[in-house]
Formats: structure tokens, C-alpha cells, sequence
């Protein structure tokens, strides 16, 4: 379901340090999953995607893995930069019926220079 | 990727007023559009979900009187808040998806409205 009334949890790391972050999808259904990034002020951005027939995908410097045995999904961060300091959350969704993602409770990634 | 925007960005108002905040997909049809509500330092909480030509679909919990929702085109979407008070302030949210994609449409995300209510 919603996440909701949960305040984020925090992830600070040096820069250059890889970063890992975390998420417990909750519908065993789910079949689609995203990872957004949002900056302070600003409306999510979409970083990358994986669809239930994979567990790995990987995009500039991120890298997404699903393990669907214990619905958990995470993203890897190569040489985490300062401008990646935002807020990360995931989504999951059910392709084959209304497009309604959930959206995970979000982690605050701190990036310190 | 394709470009959502949100109008106005920043809204103050007075306890009792209406506010209205547009939402437009810039270079596609949209032919569904969610709002969510997010407050400082949380997730995203979807407040309703608009298809183009019909009503919205509201989230338990969200007064439809309260928060009006238009999608009279596959481009702009509208939400007002009737009657506002401080406890509706709030950063507001919109997002779009074509529906080409099925379940996989990626939804793109308007850069939010932060609604102050006095």
C-alpha cells in the first residue's frame, strides 16, 4: 500500500563511495519497478526501471537489482557525487492492470565533499 | 524525456480561499494524470487518478469536494483546493503517462506546487 506518515530514512556517504540503497516492495504481483530521485523543491525524476523477467539492470553509474524472492529492490550508485544528494524512492506497479505504482517511503542520500 | 509542468510553482493564500493548479503534459497526450500530496520530509501520497474525458478516481481519505480535479484535455490537467485552510498547506504534485506502455508507461513527474495556506 501507500507509504505514508514515515519520516525517511537517511544515507550519508563520502564522495567517490559507492552508494546502496533499499527498498522492501510489499505486492508479490508486481511486475514493474522504478527508481525516482528528488531533489529538494522539485517533482521526482525518473532514474531507471527493471521489469520481473530481470534482476539486474544497469544505466550510467546506477545500477538497479531486484530479487523478487524476498521482494526487495535496490540501487547501486557508482562514485556517488554531490549532486546525487537527494531523496530516492522506489515504485512498483502491476503492468497488466491499472497503472497505479505504489510508492515506496524513500531514502534521503547525503553526499558529503 | 517528455516535460511536464505544474502552474504556479508557488502559491500563498488566505484561510477560506480556492487555489487552482495546472498541470500539463508539454509534448505528449497524457491520457492519465495522478496528483499526489507530499509532506516535508515524506513519500508521495496519491491524492486521485485522472483519465481524460471521465472523472477522477480518488484515494480513501481524499474529500473529492475538497479537491476538485479536471483533465479536460489529453494535456492539462487541473486541481483545485476549495476552501483552503493551513492544514492543505502542502507541496503538490502532478505526473502523466501516455498509456502506451501498459503497466510499464513511465510517469513523469510535474516540478510541484508548494501551497501555503495563512
Amino acid at each position: 500500500g501507500e507509504s505514508v506518515g514515515l519520516h525517511l530514512p537517511t544515507l550519508s556517504v563520502q564522495e567517490g563511495d559507492n552508494s546502496i540503497i533499499n527498498c522492501a516492495y510489499s505486492n508479490s504481483a508486481s511486475d514493474y519497478f522504478i527508481w525516482y530521485k528528488q531533489e529538494s523543491g522539485k517533482g521526482p525524476q525518473f532514474i531507471i526501471d527493471i521489469r520481473s523477467n530481470m534482476d539486474k539492470r544497469q544505466g550510467q553509474r546506477v545500477t538497479v537489482l531486484l530479487n523478487k524472492t524476498v521482494k526487495h529492490l535496490s540501487l547501486q550508485i557508482a562514485a556517488t557525487q554531490p549532486g546525487d544528494s537527494a531523496v530516492y524512492f522506489c515504485a512498483e506497479n502491476i503492468s497488466g492492470g491499472s497503472y497505479i505504482p505504489t510508492f515506496g517511503r524513500g531514502t534521503s542520500l547525503i553526499v558529503h565533499p | 524525456g517528455a516535460v511536464v509542468s505544474q502552474h504556479p510553482s508557488r502559491v500563498i493564500c488566505k484561510s477560506g480561499t480556492s487555489v487552482k493548479i495546472e498541470c500539463r503534459s508539454l509534448d505528449f497526450q497524457a491520457t492519465t494524470m495522478f496528483w499526489y500530496r507530499q509532506f516535508p520530509k515524506q513519500s508521495l501520497m496519491l491524492m486521485a487518478t485522472s483519465n481524460e474525458g471521465s472523472k477522477a478516481t480518488y484515494e480513501q481519505g481524499v474529500e473529492k469536494d475538497k479537491f476538485l480535479i479536471n483533465h479536460a484535455s489529453l494535456t492539462l490537467s487541473t486541481l483545485t483546493v476549495t476552501s483552503a485552510h493551513p492544514e492543505d498547506s502542502s507541496f503538490y504534485i502532478c505526473s502523466a503517462i501516455s498509456g502506451l506502455a501498459g503497466g510499464t508507461d513511465t510517469q513523469y513527474f510535474g516540478p510541484g506546487t508548494r501551497l501555503t495556506v495563512l
